[in-house]
């Protein structure tokens, strides 16, 4: 069972318009939470990481939330780019695992003219 | 800066052969890892190192060996290869195993076992 769920499967979006991916998790006990985005051909790049206190942190365009109580996450991506167009990925440590990660099947993001 | 960087970028592999792909890192960093990424699956852990000397199995380690004998080589070894490790491979690195330590990923192998 994947510990780590992502929805939308797939996103196509207009330039310039938002756009919400979500993340549910259910590993226990929960340290911290990441996002990465992985453009086609290319590693994943991080782009947040938060931890079990935080509950929301911005990376220029992208801003993160996190619900440790409902075990939720969301990645924000105001006034989307072309270049957004990538696979967004949510990570968690597995559990007790300190920085060895489960990783979501990811959110294809598509930003059309 | 070169960061990560993995060889060979793709290839193509008889069953039953072995490889070694490779991996580099010019970041210091003391912890690096294997990932194989698969269609419709999440990047799973195939070996691990927390520092130069040490390895450790992940979450898909049959089949495959790793070795780190200096801070910053590390590669990995398919003895035997089958077509189900047929997958895209990435290397990543961080500085040190605590649980907000920024794993940097390379660019990726892609390797087809025929």
């Amino acid at each position: 069972k994947n510990q780590v769920e992502q929805s939308p499967q797939s996103l196509i979006i207009l330039e310039g318009k938002n756009c919400t991916l979500q993340c549910n998790y259910t590993v226990s006990p929960f340290s911290n939470l990441r996002w990465y985005k992985q453009d086609t051909g290319r590693g994943p790049v991080s782009l947040t990481i938060m931890t079990f206190s935080e509950n929301t942190k911005s990376n220029g365009r992208y801003t993160a939330t996190l619900d440790a109580d409902t075990k939720q996450s969301s990645l924000h991506i105001t006034a989307s780019q072309l270049s957004d167009s990538a696979s967004y990925i949510c990570v968690v440590p597995f559990t007790g695992g300190g920085n060895k990660l489960t990783f979501g099947t990811g959110t294809q993001l598509k930003v059309e003219l | 800066t070169a960061g990560i960087t993995q060889a060979p970028t793709s290839q193509i592999l008889a069953a039953g052969r072995s490889m070694t792909l490779r991996c580099t890192q010019d970041m210091r960093h003391n912890a690096m890892y294997w990932y194989r990424q698969d269609l419709g699956l999440g990047l799973r852990l195939i070996h691990y190192s927390n520092t130069a000397g040490t390895t450790g199995k992940g979450e898909v380690p049959d089949g495959y060996s790793v070795s780190r004998a200096n801070t910053d080589d590390f590669p990995l070894t398919l003895a035997s290869a089958v077509p189900s490790q047929t997958s895209v491979y990435f290397c990543a690195s961080s500085d040190g195993t605590g649980d907000t330590d920024t794993q940097y990923f390379g660019p990726g192998t892609r390797l087809t076992v025929l």
